[in-house]
């Protein structure tokens, strides 16, 4: 069935630093992807999608694009922010329910 | 404007005790619904999820059980809870025809069994 694999563990960072979180899926077709993102106490919020090969979903300074030749979707941003502290979430729409990675907790350090 | 409105927020009960979510949509009609699971260290598990009133599928064995009542209600009820089921549960929605605009989620139940 659809699957999504996030790298394992929290990313701990300094502020201004580059971030990068892996995201690869498996799925018959050619799925819609997104990134959620999940401040601490709350629900989750659309960070970003992309619909088809080569679209590139950005918002936030964030930055994704589905590369179908690699079955990826990494998130990524130039410079974080101490803001930016919370839990990301890949995820794939197939078969009327998105199926969701394990989420990574990053933390920014001033 | 399209809203989602879940409760309680925040909720302990002992174990063996019922258990009844809720969740309502505003603003649009026949939403595709969702109940979504996040218990302590692990990612989102998908519980149940309706295309319809009265339509429910189910993707997990357990002792939770969805009901849809109405087109924009969505409840998550159990009859007996247990310790493994303490967890941060969302809801959420889509759009069930049409352009298709993403998922919106509600702000979470952390529910505590004790």
């Amino acid at each position: 069935g659809d699957s999504v694999t996030q790298m394992e563990g929290p990313v701990t960072l300094s502020e201004e630093a580059f971030l990068t979180i892996n995201c690869t899926y498996t799925a018959t077709g050619y799925p819609s992807l997104f990134w959620y993102v999940q401040y601490p106490g709350e629900g989750l919020q659309l960070l970003l999608k992309a619909t088809k090969a080569d679209d590139k979903g950005s918002n936030k300074g964030f930055e994704a694009t589905y590369r179908k030749e690699t079955t990826s979707f990494h998130l990524e941003k130039g410079s974080v922010q101490v803001s930016d502290s919370a839990v990301y979430f890949c995820a794939l729409r197939g078969n009327n329910r998105l199926a969701f990675g394990k989420g990574n907790q990053v933390v920014v350090i001033p | 404007s399209q809203t989602i409105h879940q409760w309680p927020a925040t909720l302990v009960q002992p174990v063996g005790s019922p258990l009844s979510l809720e969740c309502t949509v505003e603003g649009t009609s026949n939403p595709n619904l969702y109940w979504y699971r996040q218990a302590a260290g692990r990612g989102l598990q998908l519980l149940f999820y309706s295309v319809g009133i009265g339509q429910i599928s189910s993707e997990v064995p357990q002792n939770l059980s969805a009901s849809r009542p109405q087109d924009r209600q969505f409840i998550l009820s159990s009859k007996k809870l247990l310790l493994s089921d303490s967890g941060f549960y969302l809801c959420a929605w889509t759009n069930g025809q049409g352009v298709f605009y993403g998922y919106t989620f509600g702000s979470g139940t952390r529910l505590t069994v004790v």
